[in-house]
């Protein structure tokens, strides 16, 4: 069993939905991370959360430290939001990412 | 807005060729991270230095592969012989490091594809 864990693994969207990824956990963290990654691109970083609820444009992310989980949200999708987004805690010693698998993403028109 | 910088965009090699690629993180940062990352995978870490020490390494295929980052500042990943497997996308990250907890910074990464 993975430590990080999404879902779904694949999500197929019309545009304008609001669409809702998560992601569980099963270790200690200091901190989780939203990661964004086009095909064959690089990675951007959306969020880092170690509590609490972040807002950035139309993108929401939440973490329950608790619960062992967050959720990213995106409100009034659009096609140009089509892409994988990784999950990614920082646990251990050497603060090392640990990636989920990843949620393609495609919004049609 | 800052950038983790990195060269070439991609690269075409022959298998058993030598293979440089080039990172430049952002300035201050003193924790880099090289990942490799295989197409349809997450991606997987190769070697974390701080400063100029290696952290981590123990991904790392030593018997081809080596890194540097000797001033602490620009690091160079390298790979000979280059293997057919070794294509995959590397990726380098940066963040400030130490104590505090802060974001990492992704460069758009090097894709490497060995023929």
């Amino acid at each position: 069993k993975n430590e990080v864990e999404q879902s779904p693994q694949n999500l197929t969207a019309q545009e304008g939905e609001f669409i809702t990824i998560n992601c569980s956990y099963s270790v200690g963290i200091s901190a989780l991370h939203w990661l964004q990654q086009h095909p064959g691109g690089g990675i951007v970083s959306l969020f880092m959360l170690s509590s609490g609820k972040k807002k950035h444009g139309r993108l929401i992310a939440t973490i329950n430290i608790q619960e062992k989980h967050s959720s990213l949200h995106i409100t009034a999708s659009h096609p140009r939001d089509s892409a994988v987004y990784i999950c990614a805690v920082r646990g251990g010693a050497t603060n090392k990412l640990i990636f989920g698998t990843g949620t393609l993403l495609a919004v049609q028109p | 807005e800052a950038e983790v910088a990195q060269s070439p965009r991609y690269k075409i090699t022959e298998k058993s060729q030598a293979v440089a690629f080039w990172c430049d993180p952002i300035s201050g940062h003193a924790t880099l991270y090289w990942y490799r990352q295989i197409l349809g995978q997450g991606p997987e870490l190769l070697v974390q230095f701080q400063d100029e020490s290696v952290v981590d390494d123990s991904q790392l295929p030593k018997d081809r592969f080596s890194a540097e980052r000797l001033k602490g500042v620009d690091s160079t990943l390298k790979i000979q012989p280059a293997e057919l497997g070794d294509s995959a996308m590397y990726l380098c990250a940066s963040s400030l490091g130490g104590r505090k907890v802060d974001g990492y910074t992704f460069g758009s990464g090097t894709r490497l594809t060995v023929v």
